[in-house]
């Protein structure tokens, strides 16, 4: 079965760069989410498109932006980057807002900022 | 938000039920139980969800509380393989909010 796919999957940027990120969530899926887990932490939600249209934010920086495209692939830009934005980010996509089985995590993308 | 409590870590031995507790008494009354678990250098997995009634699927067992104010996810045969991160999470049954992860499970399965 056709997964969340996240591309690159290794990536490395030197402070001060900007960075795209890239996901292709499930087909027939109406929302995409991305997470960012630092090293030794949990998951936190960043943002989500519902239908290619913003739907929620949470702790997203705002030298970070995403947009979803009428293909329905999402990408995440993120500028001026910080050491600290050193991490893995996850997408994920659902249907009907994952109720009856959930969001399906891409293997992500694991970001070092030099 | 209702949130959950988890035992930090948890260890069990390969091939013996393994039941993974999470406490939960602020839970209103339309809030679902998700269970989803990371395993190493991977994205969260979704394992199992329920409302009021235990649930059974390939993966696990998800046992609720009469009152729902505590869960357990069981896995019934713990293999290596299931040595993961697990996460309990509570999600309005609309799906209106996103899934927020708290501070999950570490299990470590031991040979």
């Amino acid at each position: 079965a056709a997964g969340v796919i996240q591309s690159p999957r290794h990536l490395i940027k030197e402070k001060r760069e900007t960075a795209t990120l890239k996901c292709y969530p499930i087909p027939r899926h109406d929302t995409v989410y991305w997470y960012q887990q630092g090293p030794g932490q949990d998951p936190q939600f960043l943002i989500s498109f519902y239908e290619k249209m913003q739907s929620d934010k949470g702790s997203i920086p705002d030298r970070f932006s995403a947009q979803q495209f009428s293909d329905y692939h999402s990408e995440l830009n993120m500028s001026s980057l910080e050491l600290g934005d050193s991490a893995l980010y996850f997408c994920a996509s659902s249907l009907n807002g994952g109720t009856d089985y959930g969001y399906t995590f891409g293997s992500g993308t694991r970001l070092t900022v030099v | 938000d209702a949130k959950t409590t988890q035992p930090n870590s948890m260890e069990s031995n390969e091939e013996e039920p393994v039941h993974l507790p999470c406490n939960h008494s602020t839970i209103s009354g339309t809030d679902y139980i998700h269970w989803y678990r990371q395993l190493p250098s991977q994205g969260p997995e979704y394992v199992i969800h329920g409302l009021t009634s235990n649930v059974n699927n390939r993966m696990a067992s998800l046992a609720i509380a009469e009152d729902r104010k505590s869960s357990t996810l069981i896995l019934h045969r713990a293999t290596l393989r299931d040595a993961a991160v697990y996460y309990c999470i509570l999600r309005d049954r609309t799906g209106a909010n996103n899934l927020f992860f708290g501070t999950g499970t570490r299990l470590t399965v031991i040979p």
